[in-house]
């Protein structure tokens, strides 16, 4: 299809384990933007790619946190030593030039969960 | 910091109501204002978007006008229908903040026939 795809659709695994996120985003889109949706938290913006610039990491919780962008598109989260309270939905959204005005469009999101 | 308060739901209403659900920010700069939507077992997705003061943006018979004087970015529609059921987003971009979106805490409406 045409819009941003994420994968694994659901995650379970165990505290302590890594885990790797992955989104695709729409073609030709230049930003790429990580959020996380969770009981407790709401919404909340984690990292932020734009072309070749550095990210915007301001919004990982933790060193436990890390993203990349490969050749300016595909994008993976990874989460080392998983916590319980990493358990939310992360959602990848693109867009297609930089800019306040620009809307993102979103993937249906990875639900992970942490036993 | 930049924020959103959206009032709280559910917002539990009959089919062909009138819906008002109540949306303010704080931003430092000229912030561009979104609603977004999220339709049971969806993802989110944009129902519409204002970018400067007085604009008022459409979408699906909802409305909301960015007003400047009151930081306010309401949704309106004039008679829901029980597939408007879904929770919404109020949600600010501010270019100094990289263009990441601060959304608001989001309100569940419920549509009843």
């Amino acid at each position: 299809g045409a819009g941003v795809s994420q994968s694994p659709s659901n995650k379970v695994t165990e505290k302590g384990k890594d885990v790797e996120l992955r989104c695709d985003p729409i073609s030709g889109h230049t930003a790429l933007y990580w959020y996380r949706q969770s009981l407790g938290q709401g919404l909340e913006f984690l990292i932020y790619f734009q072309g070749n610039s550095a990210p915007d990491k301001s919004g990982l919780p933790s060193d436990r946190f890390s993203a990349e962008r490969t050749g300016g598109s595909v994008s993976t989260l990874t989460i080392q030593r998983t916590q319980q309270e990493d358990s939310a939905v992360y959602l990848c959204a693109s867009s297609l030039v930089r800019g306040a005005d620009q809307p993102q469009h979103f993937g249906d999101g990875t639900r992970l969960s942490i036993l | 910091g930049n924020s959103v308060t959206q009032m709280e739901g559910p917002v539990t209403l009959s089919e062909e109501a009138f819906l008002t659900i109540n949306c303010t920010y704080t931003a430092t700069g000229y912030p561009s204002l979104f609603w977004y939507v999220q339709y049971p077992g969806e993802g989110l997705q944009l129902l519409l978007k204002a970018t400067k003061a007085d604009d008022k943006g459409s979408n699906k018979g909802f409305e909301a006008t960015y007003r400047k004087e009151t930081t306010s970015f309401h949704l309106e529609k004039g008679s829901v229908q029980v597939s408007d059921s879904a929770v919404y987003f109020c949600a600010l971009s501010d270019s100094g903040g990289y263009n990441k979106l601060i959304f608001g805490a989001g309100t569940r409406l419920a549509v009843h026939p």
